[in-house]
């Protein structure tokens, strides 16, 4: 197995139009997270699931961000009517319940212009 | 609410030297994790080393090692005999421990440059 990937690696948008972007997590691990991370900044906690169900959503998440994993393999983020605001790095990361190490993918650059 | 403060934007050391990177944290919760990441130019975040707040003997793996001291809520770093391939941002984070053990809380990290 290769690791957490993420695609597209960087997104250049224009204000108002939907962005996705795509989590392939470690197979076996049952846990998936986006994290964003702005400059300058640590990463914060956006969204998680286990398995299929998104357990928990940050008051970051406004309106306009979803986020699914389908058949809980990979997971899907996108961003509606983007803002200038939302440019940032979008990381998603992957566990096993058991040991609970995060394991990072190279994350989704967005800008927005 | 838990809290994680890097108080070092920025340090530089020389190849094969020592250096300590500075973290405190701040929660009300007795139980819990402590972990510094490491971010390299333009990859992926990897975990370095992680501490169970319950044990008092400090983590160490390899060249890298901390010094947790639970009462002063400070959790520092060491590199030891650094490498030019340690140059990377590095992150102090904390999460609960528990089936609360996903949400990482990070700090604002240290940029450490390691010169030849």
């Amino acid at each position: 197995d290769t690791g957490v990937s993420q695609d597209p690696r960087h997104k250049i948008t224009k204000r108002g139009q939907n962005v996705t972007f795509r989590c392939d997590p470690i197979s076996e691990h049952n846990r998936l997270y986006w994290y964003r991370q702005t400059l300058g900044q640590g990463p914060e906690f956006l969204t998680y699931f286990q398995n299929e169900a998104q357990l928990e959503k940050s008051r970051l998440l406004s309106d306009r961000f979803s986020a699914e994993r389908p058949k809980g393999s990979f997971s899907t983020l996108e961003i509606q009517r983007t803002e200038q605001g939302d440019s940032a790095m979008y990381l998603c990361a992957s566990s096993f319940y058991i040991t609970g190490e995060l394991f990072f993918g190279e994350g989704s650059r967005l800008t927005v212009l | 609410a838990q809290t994680v403060t890097q108080s070092q934007p920025e340090m530089s050391v020389q190849e094969a030297e020592t250096v300590t990177l500075s973290c405190t944290y701040d929660t009300s919760e007795n139980n819990y994790y402590l972990f510094w990441y490491k971010q390299p130019p333009s990859r992926q975040m990897i975990l370095v080393i992680r501490q169970e707040a319950y044990k008092q003997q400090n983590a160490t793996e390899n060249r890298f090692s901390v010094n947790f001291q639970k009462a002063a809520k400070s959790f520092s770093l060491k590199i030891s005999d650094s490498q030019l391939g340690d140059t990377a941002m590095y992150f102090c984070a904390f999460s609960l421990s528990g089936g609360s053990n996903y949400k990482l809380t990070f700090g604002k990290g240290t940029l450490l440059t390691v010169n030849p």
